[in-house]
């Protein structure tokens, strides 16, 4: 089992709507999360981290935390096209480094 | 000014040959890393230093060899590469500090490694 799954996709939204990401992990010793955007031909950029249970918000993003359900995911409100990217979701899992997913794909249609 | 640098960007090099990517990051980070991406997107923990210290050696050939020569670098250089060596190499910087924060780590640019 991976430490942190994420469904590959690609995810398709229309433009304006909301895209939903989601991330799961193995290791309850997990304590920190991030997810970062990673656009083609380009490095992975952090847009949040949550490292509490409940809800952060950030903009157009939320970030939701659920350790019991060892659940992760990002919301993007009015999504744009530009949103279009890969999603990336880690964990700290104390290995002192990230362990991340493989990545979900989001098209934001026109 | 660019946070975390690496160099070369693109890198195009035969079977066997032997081959380096340095890594600079100015941003005062105690940590930094080398990622491997593969063509699936996958990143994966190669290496990890803490103030010139080893912390992380993943279960990479020992051809792959860091060297970090003070706690602002952190070097990667490969012997007899191999077509299956063809990625993206990111290095990587975080400030290591006992806050959840800490390990929020800031990625260079990358290096785009083809064996031919």
């Amino acid at each position: 089992q991976k430490e942190v799954e994420q469904n590959s996709g690609p995810l398709s939204v229309p433009e304006g709507a909301i895209a939903s990401l989601n991330c799961t992990y193995s290791d309850r010793v997990s304590q920190s999360f991030f997810w970062y955007r990673q656009y083609s031909g380009k490095s992975p950029e952090l847009i949040m981290s949550i490292y509490s249970n409940g809800d952060k918000e950030d903009g157009r993003f939320t970030a939701q935390l659920n350790k019991a359900s060892q659940y992760v995911s990002l919301l993007i409100r009015d999504s744009q096209p530009s949103d279009s990217a890969t999603y990336l979701c880690a964990a700290d899992t104390g290995r002192r480094a990230l362990t991340f997913g493989s990545g979900t794909r989001l098209q934001v249609q026109p | 000014d660019t946070a975390v640098s690496q160099t070369p960007k693109y890198l195009v090099t035969q079977m066997g040959n032997d081959k380096s990517i340095k890594c600079e990051q100015n941003l005062g980070h105690d940590t930094m890393y080398w990622y491997k991406q593969d063509s699936k997107k996958f990143l994966k923990i190669m290496f990890s230093y803490n103030n010139k210290e080893l912390i992380i050696n993943e279960t990479v050939p020992n051809r792959f060899s860091p060297k970090s020569p003070d706690k602002a670098h952190l070097n990667l250089h490969i012997n007899s590469l191999e077509l299956g060596d063809s990625a993206v190499y990111f290095c990587a910087s975080s400030q290591d500090s006992s806050l959840p924060s800490g390990n929020t780590i800031y990625f260079g640019e990358g290096s785009w490694l083809t064996v031919v």
